[in-house]
């Protein structure tokens, strides 16, 4: 099955500066790739997502980029805020389960 | 537009009780319908998933079990609680290779 291995665990920037996380797959089928942001006591909530066939995709502050050959995609967030501190999982879609595989997450701490 | 409904969001249960969540998914039919896991301050670990009535694959062994009696009803049981099934539990729902959608999840204190 998939694999994904998720880095760093936390991340502390401060406000204005540039985050960047970092997520390894092992599955070359793998071919659907989410980033979720969670909130303490929160639901897991869909922030960005990109499919094989896209390099790059971007929504305003937030950027996710995959390097298929290399099996890693990675999230930007641009001009962090205070809002943006929370855990930040990324995901591979695992084509045999139909289901997807979730890294470990990312503490983020933006600091005013 | 598709909506998750998944009860109780709070639950303290004995050890050795019985245990039983309860998904729904209006909006759409035939979905791919999961079940997740999160210890405190972990990620997310997949239960179980079902691809369509009556079909359960389970990921990990345990003692817990899943069902799905209606085509968008997802229900997590278990006979008798351990310690260990401390955590915050998720139904999600997704059609294939689509975005999926997480419910509000429930908060299991097992004591």
């Amino acid at each position: 099955g998939e694999n994904v291995e998720q880095h760093p665990s936390t991340l502390s920037v401060q406000e204005g500066d540039s985050a960047v996380i970092k997520c390894t797959y092992s599955d070359s089928a793998s071919n659907y790739f989410p980033w979720y942001k969670q909130e303490l006591g929160k639901r897991p909530q869909l922030i960005i997502d990109i499919r094989s066939n896209v390099g790059e995709k971007k929504d305003q502050r937030i950027a996710v980029t995959l390097n298929k050959t290399a099996k890693h995609f990675s999230l930007h967030i641009t001009e962090t805020q205070p809002e943006d501190s929370a855990v930040y999982f990324c995901a591979a879609s695992d084509t045999g389960r139909r289901a997807l595989t979730f890294g470990s997450g990312t503490r983020l701490q933006v600091q005013p | 537009s598709q909506t998750i409904h998944q009860w109780p969001a709070t639950l303290v249960q004995p050890v050795g009780s019985p245990l039983s969540l309860e998904c729904t998914v209006e909006g759409t039919s035939n979905p791919n319908l999961y079940w997740y896991r999160q210890a405190a301050g972990r990620g997310l670990q997949l239960l179980f998933y079902s691809v369509g009535i009556g079909q359960i694959s389970s990921e990990v062994p345990q003692n817990l079990s899943a069902s799905r009696p209606q085509d968008r009803q997802f229900i997590l049981s278990s006979k008798k609680l351990l310690l260990s099934d401390s955590g915050f539990y998720l139904c999600a729902w997704r059609r294939d290779n689509e975005k999926l959608f997480f419910g509000s999840g429930t908060q299991l204190s097992v004591l």
